[in-house]
């Protein structure tokens, strides 16, 4: 079993959708979870870190259920320049790694 | 331009040649990371220096590949007698100090694209 796994899409929205990527780890020592975002060709950037509590950052909400090992990233009103691929990240324990999962691939048409 | 700077950016190279990569991190960053990503997967981890130390590795790492980071600055991976399936991208990353091993914000590079022909 992989440590983490997601839906690796592709997920096809219209603009002004609201779309939910979901992710699962499997080490329950975990401590750090993060949402990256990575374009194209391109190398990956932290997109929000992953709190207890659940965060947001504008159109963007990140929730976390330890006891289910469950991830999860809402994006609201979507935005043509939201497609990318979206990665789930969690730190390795022990270690300092991180651990990436294959990213959910995003498309938002006009 | 002070992010994480990667050379060469593109690398093709005959199967059973050695390749090397640079990476240097962004300034003040102690933390530096090497990944290995292919097509339609998620980076995947090589190994991790805390300034001049090489703390961790992963067992993809194998006895062809090694890291250095000489005096906790730039760093290099080498890869020994290529094979085509090294062909991927190598991605450098960094990040700043943090308390024991409290994960900090890691910058990417762009990354080298290394073809084995």
């Amino acid at each position: 079993r992989k440590e983490v796994e997601q839906d690796p899409g592709p997920f096809n929205v219209p603009e002004g959708a609201t779309v939910a990527f979901n992710c699962t780890y499997s080490n329950s020592a975990s401590q750090s979870f993060f949402w990256y975002r990575q374009d194209c060709r391109k190398e990956p950037k932290l997109l929000m870190s992953v709190y207890s509590s659940g965060n947001e950052d504008g159109r963007f909400t990140a929730q976390l259920n330890r006891a289910s090992q469950y991830i999860s990233l809402l994006i609201r009103d979507s935005k043509l320049s939201d497609s990318a691929t979206y990665l789930c990240v969690v730190n390795k324990d022990p270690g300092y790694a991180l651990n990436f999962g294959k990213g959910t691939s995003l498309l938002v048409t006009p | 331009d002070t992010g994480v700077s990667q050379n060469p950016r593109h690398k093709i190279t005959k199967r059973g040649q050695n390749v090397t990569f640079r990476c240097d991190p962004i300034s003040e960053h102690n933390r530096l990371y090497w990944y290995r990503q292919t097509l339609g997967q998620g980076p995947e981890f090589l190994t991790y220096f805390q300034n001049e130390a090489q703390l961790e590795k992963s067992r993809l790492l194998s006895d062809r590949f090694s890291a250095e980071r000489p005096k906790g600055s730039f760093s290099t991976l080498e890869i020994q007698r290529t094979e085509q399936g090294d062909s991927a991208m190598y991605l450098c990353a960094s990040s700043p100090p943090g308390q024991g091993k409290a994960y900090t914000e890691a910058f990417f590079g762009q990354g080298t694209r290394l073809t084995v022909v």
